[in-house]
């Protein structure tokens, strides 16, 4: 079994669609929750960090985390064309970034 | 551009050879990571410095591979007798320090194929 779970999709939701992103981890020792989209041929990018259990919100997209059930969320509200990406989900244990453990992605795909 | 830069971006060998990546971090990140991606994975972690000490690396950097960040600055990524399990992307990211909501920035991957 994987440390983290991710399912790799492909989502396709149509333009202004509420997207939920979901991952499962096995590890009680992570703390920092992250997400990563990536476009195709082009390294992850760094979308919301967050430390230990609660919500955090930015602009469209909202990160949830729920240690008790080691389970994270992204959402992504009225979604657009541009969203289109793979997201990654990512935690690690420590501020050290070397131990970030990342799921294997989910490939979106937001109709116009 | 003074992201993360990464050389070449792409790069088809021959079963054997060896092989050399060059990564070139944010100017003033004192952390440089090595990351490798297969297709439908997300990246796994290879090796990390601070300045120029190798401080971490993983059990799946091999004998056939070895990194070095001289001077702490730009870092280089060599596979020796590359087999075909070496297909993938290695991807390189650079932090300053690595404190809470450190971000590591991306470079845009070198994809090997190796036939």
């Amino acid at each position: 079994q994987k440390e983290v779970e991710q399912d790799p999709g492909p989502l396709s939701v149509p333009e202004g669609a509420i997207v939920s992103l979901n991952c499962t981890y096995s590890n009680s020792a992570f703390q920092y929750f992250m997400w990563y989209r990536q476009y195709s041929r082009k390294g992850p990018e760094l979308l919301m960090y967050t430390y230990s259990s609660g919500n955090k919100e930015d602009g469209r997209f909202t990160a949830q985390v729920d240690k008790s059930s080691k389970y994270i969320s992204l959402f992504i509200r009225d979604s657009q064309p541009s969203d289109s990406a793979t997201y990654l989900c990512a935690m690690s244990p420590n501020t050290g970034g070397f131990k970030t453990i990342f799921g294997a992605g989910t490939r979106l795909f937001v109709k116009a | 551009d003074t992201g993360v830069s990464q050389d070449p971006r792409h790069k088809i060998t021959k079963r054997g050879q060896n092989v050399t990546f060059r990564c070139d971090p944010i100017s003033e990140h004192n952390r440089l990571y090595w990351y490798r991606q297969t297709l439908g994975q997300g990246p796994e972690f290879l090796t990390y410095f601070q300045n120029e000490a190798q401080l971490e690396k993983s059990r799946l950097l091999s004998d056939r591979f070895s990194a070095e960040r001289p001077k702490g600055s730009f870092s280089t990524l060599e596979i020796q007798r590359t087999e075909q399990g070496d297909s993938a992307m290695y991807l390189c990211a650079s932090s300053l320090g690595g404190g809470v909501n450190t971000e590591a920035f991306f470079g845009q991957g070198t994809r090997l194929t190796v036939v």
